[in-house]
């Protein structure tokens, strides 16, 4: 079946820095968003690209849809202590009941 | 305000017990899903349901049930059958014209 590869798994910075992860798949989709979640609670969107090449930012998150329809990649500009969380990507092809999720980034900053 | 209400926060399971989550939302939202995580893994599908009275399964189905008689409701029951029920429980929604994905504030779910 589908599946998405994203990576790292967990990263651990200081505050400040950039960050970036990436998912990636062997499959063609149609749509890529990005999630975040905080600890016990559920994934809030932060970022919905549509089309291949499309580079879309929100405050300090860019997030880009790879070319080929196979990738995806979101970067965070100077961290900060709030940006703790798990990211999730997920791709979409064709309905909603089609959404494959990546199984997260944890990422922790150090004030 | 609108969203997507998830109750209760925090369950418990007593063995062969059936257990129900609620999800309502007030955002006249069609579609209605409900996802399983457990720790270090990506979410996964349980349930959909596109519109009242219709439903399908997902990718792990087996062991749980829903129904879908209101549009702003869409429980989700474990029932005894599931073996491994410790997970959290998200229900999601999104309406015709919305590109976007929306997720209530899980269920945290646990066997005694």
């Amino acid at each position: 079946g589908q599946q998405l590869n994203q990576s790292p798994q967990s990263m651990f910075i200081q505050e400040g820095e950039d960050v970036s992860m990436n998912c990636t798949s062997s499959s063609i989709f149609n749509t890529w968003l990005w999630y975040k979640q905080d600890p016990g609670e559920g994934p809030v969107l932060l970022i919905a690209l549509y089309k291949a090449g499309e580079l879309t930012s929100n405050g300090r998150l860019t997030a880009q849809f790879g070319i080929t329809r196979k990738d995806s990649f979101l970067n965070i500009s100077a961290s900060i202590p709030s940006d703790v969380g798990i990211y999730f990507c997920a791709g979409r092809v064709g309905g909603y009941n089609k959404l494959i999720f990546g199984a997260g980034t944890r990422l922790a900053v150090h004030p | 305000d609108g969203g997507i209400t998830q109750s209760p926060k925090y369950l418990f399971r007593k063995e062969g017990q059936n257990v129900t989550l609620s999800c309502e939302q007030n955002l006249n939202h069609d579609a209605m899903y409900w996802y399983r995580q457990d720790p270090g893994q990506g979410l996964r599908l349980i349930y959909y349901s596109q519109i009242v009275n219709d439903f399908q399964k997902g990718d792990i189905a087996e062991g749980y049930s829903v129904s879908r008689e209101k549009k702003e409701s869409f429980p989700l029951t474990v029932t005894s059958a599931q073996k491994n029920p410790t997970a959290f429980y998200l229900c999601a929604s999104i309406g015709p014209t919305n590109e976007k994905l929306f997720f209530g504030s899980g269920t945290q779910l646990s066997v005694l």
